[in-house]
Parts: structure tokens; C-alpha cells; sequence
């Protein structure tokens, strides 16, 4: 079965510290893949995905992501985190399984909370 | 583009009661998807359009809850009676027609969202 994870719930870092927020993935087709934020009471922003190409993909905000296919994951990662990061952060995938349909599968969510 | 538009922003209202909800998605984008986000459940979709037809209702949860998209700029999310298990943050996403690399527009755009309170 195609499935997206976020094995942790909360994410903390330190303010200018690097962080690092997991995904990984099942899927029976190419693996297209998204992340996405949301800040509180605001709707999902797309960050950035990964089609094919480049295994680093650079996104909005000075977040990146890279895609791991032997490891099946698609981490997102910043340099170095900033207070306004703070926010919940999901991940997901493009569902094969749906045939034309073109639903995502998506994780949990993660939230990132980045202390001053 | 203002983006993917929904009203309204927040709905308090009592068990029993009908609730519509609206959608504007995109200019030019041909899909539009519903979901619902509890702490509980996290983000589930609920039903999605692809050139005003539905593809696929399969994640809405009962007969009470009914979606509509009588043209290309327009949806409707409809819940009636209203019960206060509904009550969750209900957002709409708009998609661009399928174009180029595969894969390359599948990039959901989200509104702002609909905070539902049943009480």
C-alpha cells in the first residue's frame, strides 16, 4: 500500500541551529514528491517537490529537500532555522494508485517548533 | 491572481443547522479538491472535481455532507444537519490542467480555510 511518514510529531530547534524535518514513502509509481507548511490559522503554502532531476531541491524560504531513493525519503532541511520556521510542516506523495485521479497521500504533519 | 478564496472564514453555528461552505479556486485551474483537518485525523480529503465533474467522493463521510461545482469558478461544501463532530477546519485546493513533465503540475494551491464550530 502507497503511504507517506512523518515519524516525528514535533520537531525543536534552536535558532540558527540547522534542522531537519522527515519523510519518508511507499509508492507504487514514480515518486513525486511534495512538502508543504502551514503557519496557524493559515491554509498549506507549497515549499517544494521533487519530480525528477537533481536529488537537492531548493524551495521557498531557503528550505531544501533531498530525495533519497534507496532510502525511499525525502527530508526537508535548512541551514540554519529561524523563529518565524516555527509552523507545522507535511509532506506528501503522488498517489498512483488512483490512476488518473491526481490525489497526494499525505503524512501527519510535523511541527517545528524553533527556539530563540 | 488573489489566490484560491473561501468563505466564509469562520461559521459558528448549532447542531442541526445546514452549513454551506465556498470555494473559489484559481483562475484557469480545472481541479479542485475538499479536505478536512482535525488534530485527530489530521488532513483527509473529502471529495475532488476535475473539470466540474466529481472523480471522487469517496472520503466524504456521510449522506449529510454534499459538495457541488456548478461551474469552473464556483464550489459548494454542504453539511445537513450539522453535527458537532463536523466541527474542523475545512480547506479547498484548486489544481492547474495536467501540462509538460509529468508530474509538474501537480502542485495543489490552498485557500485559507473555513474554521466550522458545531455546537
Amino acid at each position: 500500500a502507497q503511504s507517506v511518514a512523518q515519524p516525528e510529531d514535533q520537531v525543536n530547534v534552536a535558532e540558527g541551529n540547522p534542522l531537519t524535518v522527515k519523510c519518508t514513502y511507499s509508492v507504487s509509481g514514480n515518486p513525486y514528491l511534495f512538502w508543504y507548511v502551514q503557519y496557524p490559522n493559515r491554509g498549506l503554502q507549497f515549499l517544494l517537490k521533487y519530480i525528477t532531476g537533481d536529488n537537492l531541491v531548493k524551495g521557498s524560504y531557503g528550505f531544501e529537500a533531498e530525495f533519497n531513493k534507496s532510502q525511499t525519503s525525502f527530508h526537508l532541511k535548512k541551514p540554519s532555522a529561524l523563529v518565524s520556521d516555527s509552523a507545522l510542516y507535511f509532506c506528501a506523495v503522488r498517489d498512483w494508485e488512483a490512476g488518473n485521479n491526481r490525489k497526494l497521500i499525505w503524512g501527519l504533519g510535523t511541527s517545528l517548533a524553533v527556539n530563540p | 491572481d488573489a489566490g484560491v478564496i473561501q468563505s466564509p472564514r469562520h461559521e459558528v453555528t448549532e447542531m442541526g443547522q445546514e452549513v454551506t461552505l465556498r470555494c473559489k479556486p484559481i483562475s484557469g485551474h480545472n481541479s479542485l479538491f475538499w479536505y478536512r483537518q482535525t488534530m485527530m485525523r489530521g488532513l483527509e480529503l473529502l471529495i475532488y472535481f476535475n473539470n466540474n465533474v466529481p472523480i471522487d467522493d469517496s472520503g466524504m463521510p456521510e449522506d449529510r455532507f454534499s459538495a457541488k461545482m456548478p461551474n469552473a469558478s464556483f464550489s459548494t461544501l454542504k453539511i445537513q444537519p450539522s453535527e458537532p463532530r463536523d466541527s474542523a477546519v475545512y480547506f479547498c485546493a484548486s489544481l492547474e490542467p495536467r501540462s509538460g513533465l509529468a508530474g509538474s503540475t501537480d502542485t495543489q494551491y490552498f485557500g485559507p480555510g473555513t474554521r466550522l464550530t458545531v455546537l
